[in-house]
């Protein structure tokens, strides 16, 4: 069935520092795919999205490439912050529009 | 306007009581889901309404769970005699869109979190 791996975590950066979080997917079709964020306290907020091969979503600084041919939609930021603190999904649709999520990866940005 | 609210947000229940948790949708949103999220874990899909009707309840884990949206905003998930292994937070969500709309966002409520004892 369709899945979604992603990399665990807990990641730690310092501010400022270069982020990548790994996301790769198993999909019959064509997907879209999806990066939410779950900040402290709070539900569910989508961060971007994806909806073709070569799609790039952006959102706040953050990125993701939808990769048709090494099946991924790897998040990348150029420069963290603290308040980017948060756990991250990744997430695929590839009919009736559920959600197939990862497991999240828990980002902890230090001042 | 106002998001999806769920309620309670917090709900304990004792092993083999039944409990009914409630999500309110975007008002005008076609499409309704319901997820379950263990703890350390994303949400994983239990059971999807557009409008009224159930189209796909396949997630859902045993025949103790039950949802239903009977006029098609407002939906209710059951679980009845409820077992450790049901603590969780129940996540509900709504789309605008129908059947065939990958890739439309959905919008997350912020939870019920149930612990079972």
């Amino acid at each position: 069935g369709d899945s979604v791996t992603q990399m665990e975590g807990p990641v730690t950066l310092s501010e400022e520092a270069f982020l990548t979080i790994n996301c790769t997917y198993t999909a019959t079709g064509y997907p879209s795919l999806f990066w939410y964020v779950q900040y402290p306290g709070e539900g569910l907020q989508l961060l971007l999205k994806a909806t073709k091969a070569d799609d790039k979503g952006s959102n706040k600084g953050f990125e993701a490439t939808y990769r048709k041919e090494t099946t991924s939609f790897h998040l990348e930021k150029g420069s963290v912050q603290v308040s980017d603190s948060a756990v991250y999904f990744c997430a695929l649709s590839a009919r009736n529009n559920d959600m197939r999520f990862g497991a999240g990866t828990r980002l902890t940005v230090k001042p | 306007g106002a998001g999806v609210s769920q309620s309670p947000r917090y709900k304990v229940a004792k092993r083999g009581q039944d409990v009914a948790l409630r999500c309110d949708p975007i008002s005008g949103h076609v499409s309704l889901f319901w997820y379950q999220q263990a703890l350390g874990q994303g949400p994983e899909f239990l059971t999807y309404f557009q409008n009224e009707a159930q189209l796909d309840k396949s997630g859902l884990p045993s025949d103790r769970f039950f949802a239903e949206r009977p006029e098609g905003s407002v939906s209710t998930l059951k679980i009845q005699r409820t077992q450790q292994e049901d603590s969780a937070v129940y996540l509900c969500a709504s789309s605008l869109a129908g059947t065939s709309g990958a890739g439309y966002e959905q919008y997350f409520g912020p939870g019920t979190r149930l612990t079972v004892t």
